[in-house]
């Protein structure tokens, strides 16, 4: 079936540093991929849709030039919270969506600002 | 923009009986209708989904009914055993390209089984 693998799973930062977050698709090619933000106990907020080749396409209030979003190949997709903040702190989920397969999700990322 | 309302947001049933959820939509559009089971700290796990041309649809102790005229869904368990007990969500996407594939999620339910 379809397998998306996000790296890494958890990862603590420094405030104001950078961090990326891979998301791949490993039996197939993904044109979109979707990246997701949860908190604790609450649903899944899409943050931005990625396509293959061009600009990433983002969600209201989700802010483009913290959030930077890569999509240089059929099967890899990055995600990178730059200047990260305590508030940055949250689980991102990646989504890839296969056709006449539904979505597949990525194991998520743990990520901590200190 | 598509809006998903769930509820109820806690369930607590005991094992053996059946739970339901249920979701509305807002997007008349929208023709894929998903639902994931989440256990804490994991991805999202399909279990079942339906698509607008079908009324419902079953997989064991799973089933999912469309109501496309009122733009509801609900999800069923049967014989709920202490193993389902998580965090569930609903979704619903329309077809088209790029953007319009995106998942809209509902608020999410919290089932517990007690054995």
């Amino acid at each position: 079936g379809a397998v998306v693998s996000q790296h890494p799973s958890w990862v603590i930062c420094k405030s104001g540093t950078s961090v990326k977050i891979e998301c791949r698709s490993l039996d197939f090619q993904a044109t979109t991929m979707f990246w997701y933000r949860q908190f604790p106990k609450q649903s899944l907020m899409l943050m931005a849709t990625s396509n293959e080749g061009s600009k990433a396409t983002y969600e209201q209030g989700v802010e483009k030039d913290k959030f930077l979003i890569n999509h240089a190949s059929l099967t890899l997709s990055t995600l990178t919270v730059t200047s990260a903040h305590p508030e940055d702190s949250s689980f991102y989920i990646c989504s890839a969506r296969r056709e006449a397969a539904g979505y597949t999700f990525g194991s998520g990322t743990r990520l901590t600002v200190v | 923009g598509e809006n998903v309302e769930q509820h109820p947001s806690t369930l607590s049933v005991q094992e053996g009986d059946s739970a339901v959820i249920k979701c509305t939509y807002s997007d008349s559009a929208s023709n894929y209708f998903p639902w994931y089971k989440q256990e804490l700290g994991k991805r999202p796990q399909l279990i079942i989904d339906i698509r607008s041309n079908v009324g419902e649809k079953k997989d064991q102790r799973i089933a999912v009914t469309l109501n496309k005229t009122a733009k509801h869904f609900s999800l069923h368990i049967t014989e709920t055993q202490p193993e389902d007990s998580a965090v569930y969500f609903c979704a619903a996407s329309k077809g088209g390209g790029g953007s319009n594939y995106k998942l809209t999620f509902g608020k999410g339910t919290l089932l517990t089984v007690n054995p």
